[in-house]
């Protein structure tokens, strides 16, 4: 299995500044054949279900705000919020769907500070 | 819009089976695969497998000797099937259409092992 590491577990960020959560693989989820990551982040909020952000690691899913952003690739990926707002309070999620069994991090919580 | 709904017991016995149903709204099932994804109380999100709209399937290691899903394409439908819980299997139940990341989930639904 693909063991998906995120750090920090927590973070409390002021409103209005960024917030980064890493996210690492324990084995490369760059498929050679076309070149892309298979990763993606979610972002959830109790009692919803989560939501896709990002995949591909750096495409962002329709709708979604362009203060959310994915880098990296390999093993070591990035998700930045370049501005924090209220709404963005949540537990966040990487996920890889390289191979199965498909596997998520153990969630990054945000808060304000 | 597709949309996603969950279906079934909300309370099992320990040793019974967990049977759920995902009706697929708003789009058709085929040439789509289908996840079954669980969240125990304050944990993470576990992917519990898939199933193909031809009807093949993938599951988690860890739980591939209780699992079954299985799909109805006539009713745009897919199912889970967990032999054997025990309070482990306490969890909210979601599903979800496997692709690129999980572009559509149902809003999930909580299945309590107790007796």
């Amino acid at each position: 299995d693909i063991v998906m590491t995120q750090s920090p577990d927590s973070l409390a960020v002021s409103l209005g500044e960024r917030a980064t959560i890493n996210c690492k693989s324990s084995q490369s989820v760059l498929y050679s054949s076309d070149n892309k990551n298979y990763l993606a982040w979610y972002l959830h909020k109790p009692g919803q279900p989560p939501k896709l952000l990002i995949y591909w690691a750096s495409t962002r899913e329709s709708g979604v705000p362009d203060r959310f952003s994915g880098s990296g690739s390999g093993t070591d990926f990035t998700l930045t919020i370049s501005s924090l707002q209220a709404e963005d309070v949540a537990v966040y999620y990487c996920q890889q769907y390289y191979n199965t069994p498909r596997t998520f991090g153990q969630g990054t919580k945000v808060e304000i500070k | 819009q597709v949309q996603l709904q969950e279906s079934g017991p909300g309370l099992v016995k320990p040793s019974e089976t967990l049977s759920l149903t995902c009706t697929v709204s708003g789009g058709s099932i085929s040439s789509y695969y289908w996840s079954w994804i669980r969240q125990p109380p304050g944990k993470g999100l576990e992917w519990i497998g898939y199933v193909y709209s031809s009807g093949s399937t993938n599951y988690n290691p860890s739980l591939k000797s209780r699992v079954t899903i299985s799909v109805d394409t006539s009713k745009n439908q897919f199912s889970l099937k967990l032999t054997s819980v025990t309070a482990a299997d306490t969890a909210v139940y979601y599903c979800a259409r496997d692709g690129s990341g999980y572009t559509h989930w149902g809003q999930g639904t909580l299945v309590t092992v107790s007796s």
